[in-house]
C-alpha cells in the first residue's frame, strides 16, 4: 500500500470553481510538502507544512496539516487554467538528517474555461 | 528555473548501450537525489547522497549506477537497460536536514527501445 494516499487522483473542473485535494500519510510526519508538476517536467515547489494546524497560503492555492491525522489538504479558490497541472505531497519519512522525501501518486487538474 | 540543472533532457538508447544523466546546483546543498516517474505510478525515489555518501539505495536494479563525485553534481549511469525502465528521471537537491524543501531538475525523459 502506498506511503502516501491522494485523493482524488483526478479532477476536472469548470474555471472559476474551488477544488480541494487530500494528502494522508499512514506513517508520522516530519513535514509535508506539496508540489506541482506540468506533465513531462520537473516539480515546482508550492508550500512547506511543519507543524499540526500550520496553514499557509500563495495567491488562490491554501494548504493546510492536520498532523494528528496525519493529514493535508490544497484548497485552489476560483480555479483558472493555469492551475491546471499534477499535484503531488511528498512527505520526509525519517528523522534522521537524510530522512528521505516520499511523494503520493499525484493528483491530476483539468480547468475548463 | 530551479537551480537543478539535468543533461540531456531527452534520451532514446538501445538495450546494450551505456549512457549516463548528469544532474548539477549550485544552490549550496549537500542532498541530492534521483527519482524515476513512470507512467501512472508515483514518484520513485532511486537513491540519495548526503555529504556525498550513498544513504538511500532503493533496491534499484544494478544496472542503473549511481555518481556524485562532490556536493555539486550527480550522475546517473545507465547499462543493458530494458525497455520498462524507459521514464522520466528527475534529479532534485536540498540541504541535508528536515524541514527544507527539496529543488528539482526538469527531468530526463528516457526511452530504451
Amino acid at each position: 500500500s502506498q506511503e502516501l494516499e491522494q485523493s482524488p487522483q483526478s479532477l476536472i473542473v469548470q474555471e472559476g470553481k474551488n477544488l480541494t485535494i487530500n494528502c494522508t500519510s499512514s506513517k508520522t510526519l516530519y513535514g509535508l510538502y506539496w508540489y506541482k508538476q506540468k506533465y513531462g517536467e520537473g516539480l515546482i515547489f508550492l508550500m512547506m507544512l511543519q507543524k499540526g494546524g500550520e496553514e499557509k497560503s500563495h495567491e488562490k492555492i491554501t494548504a493546510k496539516l492536520d498532523e494528528k491525522k496525519q493529514q493535508s489538504s490544497l484548497h485552489i479558490t476560483a480555479s483558472q487554467p493555469s492551475h491546471a497541472g499534477i499535484y503531488l505531497c511528498g512527505a520526509l519519512h525519517g528523522s534522521s538528517n537524510t530522512g528521505k522525501l516520499i511523494f503520493g501518486q499525484g493528483t491530476t487538474l483539468q480547468v475548463k474555461p | 528555473e530551479t537551480g537543478v540543472t539535468q543533461t540531456p533532457r531527452h534520451l532514446v538508447m538501445g538495450m546494450t548501450n551505456k549512457k549516463s544523466l548528469k544532474c548539477e546546483q549550485h544552490l549550496g546543498h549537500n542532498a541530492m537525489y534521483w527519482y524515476k516517474q513512470s507512467a501512472k505510478k508515483p514518484l520513485e525515489l532511486m537513491f540519495v547522497y548526503s555529504l556525498e555518501e550513498r544513504v538511500e539505495n532503493n533496491s534499484v536494479p544494478s544496472r542503473f549506477s549511481p555518481e556524485c563525485p562532490n556536493s555539486s553534481h550527480l550522475f546517473l549511469h545507465l547499462h543493458t537497460l530494458q525497455p520498462e525502465d524507459s521514464a522520466l528521471y528527475l534529479c532534485a537537491s536540498s540541504q541535508a536536514r528536515q524541514g527544507t524543501e527539496a529543488f528539482f531538475g526538469q527531468g530526463t525523459r528516457l526511452t530504451v527501445v
